[in-house]
């Protein structure tokens, strides 16, 4: 099933910070974000592992509440080229192996 | 590395054509992701292998879908007869897996089909 995401789309002035959300129904092994701009492909960002972690990369970092099955990506000062689409994946177990399911995506645009 | 591969990049078919999408995983990756990703329906997995061997195609919409992996190399999505409703960019994508949980995924540049 697929996890939900919100906001839907978010439009930032460059320097300002979001949270982009992910939940989902099912118990998680994991949660993956991805970053994919326009007419590209995702590009892996970062991978959240159970036990609560919080994990950076560059202005970017995440958390993992694995008890609410439930995940947000926090971008501080954005930058320009933060713009693009924001996918949560979750993996599942699935009872014989775990899969990546993404959500329907963050689209976010920074302006300056 | 030259990171996942895939082929053709841009296709345009007529309704009722039979389409080949290819993919070469990256080297040493033992697991390979087929994706189709639509204004509608955002990300979906339709199949994934591991160790060449299917191991969940529940999102493979219907019998005119089918996806071979024949070695550890390559891997190839066929819709046969394509219908209208299967335009969209086909992503191939690999991981190398820890543990329980999916490795980082490696997405190739996508194929996007368009049959009119």
């Amino acid at each position: 099933q697929q996890p939900v995401q919100s906001p839907q789309a978010v439009i930032l002035r460059e320097g300002e910070d979001a949270v982009i959300n992910c939940s989902s129904s099912k118990a998680l092994y994991s949660v993956h974000w991805y970053r994919q701009k326009h007419g590209e492909a995702p590009v892996f960002l970062m991978i959240l592992l159970k036990g609560g972690e919080q994990k950076g990369h560059d202005k970017i970092s995440a958390s993992f509440n694995e008890k609410k099955q439930q995940s947000s990506l926090y971008l501080t000062a954005s930058q320009l080229s933060y713009s693009g689409t924001y996918f949560c994946g979750t993996d599942v177990n699935t009872g014989t192996a775990s899969k990546l399911t993404f959500g329907t995506g963050t689209r976010l645009q920074v302006t300056l | 590395d030259a990171g996942v591969i895939q082929s053709p990049r841009h296709e345009v078919t007529e309704m009722g054509q039979e389409v080949t999408l290819r993919c070469k995983p990256i080297s040493g990756h033992d697991y390979l992701f087929w994706y189709r990703q639509t204004m509608m329906r955002g990300l979906e997995l339709l199949i994934y292998f591991n160790n060449n061997v299917p191991i969940d195609d529940s999102g493979m919409p219907e019998d005119r879908f089918s996806a071979k992996m024949p070695n550890a190399s390559f891997s190839t999505l066929k819709i046969q007869p394509s219908e209208p409703r299967d335009s969209a960019v086909y992503f191939c994508a690999s991981s190398h897996r820890g543990g329980r949980n999916t490795g980082e995924l490696f997405f190739g540049e996508g194929s996007r089909l368009t049959v009119l």
